[in-house]
C-alpha cells in the first residue's frame, strides 16, 4: 500500500524541454506540497496546495506549474528545463496545510536535465 | 516567514556514541517541531516530533529537547549505530508548510 507514489523516478532530459512529474496520495490529506532537494541536500518549499486550491507558491520561477485535479494529486510541470532545475523532486501530503502534522514523501524524483 | 537554523552540517561518531543535533528557529509562536531522517536515496521520514506544551520527548534511542524561551530544540540519538548513518533534518512551520533546516550529515562508524 503506497501512500504517496510519483512517476517517474528518473527523469533524464535536455535543455529546453517540457516534463511533467506526477503525484496521488491515497491516505485521505487534505494538502500536498512540492520540495525541491538540491545537489546539498537542502529541501525547499515549492508548491503547497489545500483541498486543490494553491495555498503556497513560494520564489520559484513561472516555468514550474502545479496543478491539482483533485486532492489526492498534484502534478508539477515544468516548461523550458535548464541545467539549474537538476535536482531531486518529492511531493508529499499532510492532514492538513499548518505544517503542524506528519507530512509523508513521496520516493522522489531525480531530474537530470543536459 | 520562519527561519530555521541547524548545526552541526556534518557529524561523525563512534557506534555506541551519542549524537547531538541542534537547530533554533526564529518565529516565537511556532509550535510543532518535527524531525525527518533521510537514508541514502530514500525519502525524508518522520522520526520524532515535539510540541510547545512540552519540553522533552522520548521514543526508544532518541529524544527531542524544546527550550522556547531560547527558542532552540535538539535531537539526541543514544547508543548510535551503523543504520542511524542518514541525513537529519529539523523543521518549524512556516504559514502553511515546514521550513526544513539544512540538515546533518550523521555517520556512525563501527
Amino acid at each position: 500500500d503506497t501512500a504517496v507514489s510519483q512517476t517517474p523516478k528518473y527523469l533524464v532530459t535536455q535543455m529546453g524541454n517540457d516534463k511533467s512529474i506526477k503525484c496521488e496520495q491515497n491516505l485521505g490529506h487534505d494538502t500536498m506540497y512540492w520540495y525541491k532537494q538540491d545537489s546539498k541536500k537542502f529541501l525547499k518549499i515549492m508548491f503547497s496546495y489545500n483541498n486543490k486550491e494553491l495555498i503556497i507558491n513560494e520564489t520559484v520561477p513561472n516555468r514550474f506549474s502545479p496543478k491539482s485535479p483533485d486532492k489526492a494529486h498534484l502534478n508539477l510541470h515544468i516548461n523550458s528545463l535548464e541545467l539549474g532545475d537538476s535536482a531531486v523532486y518529492f511531493c508529499a501530503s499532510s492532514h492538513n496545510g499548518q505544517g503542524t502534522y506528519e507530512q509523508y514523501f513521496g520516493p522522489g524524483t531525480r531530474l537530470t536535465v543536459t | 516567514g520562519e527561519n530555521v537554523e541547524q548545526h552541526p552540517s556534518t557529524l561523525s561518531v563512534q557506534e555506541g556514541d551519542s549524537a547531538v543535533i541542534k537547530c533554533t528557529y526564529s518565529d516565537s509562536a511556532s509550535n510543532y517541531f518535527p524531525w525527518y531522517k533521510q537514508e541514502l536515496g530514500k525519502r525524508p521520514q518522520l522520526i520524532i516530533d515535539i510540541r510547545s506544551n512540552v519540553g522533552e520527548k522520548k521514543d526508544q534511542r532518541i529524544a527531542v529537547t524544546l527550550n522556547k524561551t531560547a527558542k532552540h530544540f535538539s535531537l539526541h540519538i543514544t547508543e548510535t549505530q551503523p543504520e542511524d548513518s542518514a541525513v537529519y533534518f529539523c523543521a518549524a512551520p512556516s504559514g502553511y508548510a515546514l521550513n526544513f533546516g539544512k540538515g546533518t550529515s550523521l555517520l556512525v562508524t563501527p
